[in-house]
């Protein structure tokens, strides 16, 4: 049964880079055809899609996000990670990690993250 | 303000069926079969209940179930129990530059 789960710094100062892994047990990150994404749910708010990295490392990412977000694949620690850049008050939220693209079917926990100075 | 269109609330007795709609455009739902369902309760990760218009992953009740009809897809609820009180969210593929768009979510009470 594959788990996903989320780390990395809980409190970001901005306008520094915000940093999160997902690490995958249970499974291989590199095993059948699966893409991997992050998406966000601001407090007391809906979900918002990140992006997403495909298998052969193609990445897609919202287009509100684009400049500031890059997701990277590590197969030899079987994980995936998000970087968001610049991060302000509005990139408060809690983010999961999660496999599949269209739609998600393996979902971490979440994490919170706050930005604030 | 999100891409797709949900009511913010819904409710229904126990027993009864709900149908939940979600709008979208012919860039996203009208355009393609990829609309998703997600259930969530309080303080927890979202879990998927439809994928595809109307496709149920195993262990998903089939009290649950898809549909779509031109740029709207809807969730259906029937024989409400208690455990169904969450918040639901679609989603749909919205093409290669925009990728995936989510719904606001709507609030279901089992009253």
């Amino acid at each position: 049964q594959v788990q996903l789960q989320e780390s990395g710094s809980r409190l970001v100062k901005p306008p520094q880079t915000l940093s999160l892994t997902c690490g995958v047990s249970g499974g291989s990150i590199s095993s059948g055809s699966y893409s991997w994404s992050w998406i966000r749910q601001p407090p007391g708010r809906g979900l918002e899609w990140i992006g997403y990295i495909q298998q052969s490392g193609t990445t897609n990412y919202n287009p509100s996000l684009k400049s500031r977000v890059t997701i990277s694949l590590d197969r030899f620690k079987n994980q995936f990670s998000l970087k968001v850049t610049s991060a302000t008050a509005a990139d408060t939220a809690v983010y999961f990690c999660g496999r599949g693209a269209t739609f998600i079917d393996k979902w971490g926990q979440g994490t919170p993250v706050t930005v604030s100075s | 303000q999100s891409a797709l269109t949900q009511p913010p609330s819904a409710s229904g007795s126990p027993g009864q069926s709900v149908t939940i709609p979600c709008t979208g455009t012919s860039g996203d739902v009208g355009a393609y079969d990829y609309v998703s369902w997600y259930q969530q309760h309080p303080d927890k990760a979202p879990k998927v209940i439809i994928y595809e218009v109307n496709k149920r992953p195993s262990g998903v009740p089939d009290r649950f179930s898809g549909s779509k009809s031109g740029n709207t897809a809807s969730l259906t609820v029937s024989g409400l129990q208690a455990e169904d009180e969450a918040d639901y969210y679609c989603s749909s593929y919205a093409g290669h530059e925009n990728f995936v768009v989510f719904g606001g979510g709507t609030k279901l009470t089992v009253l």
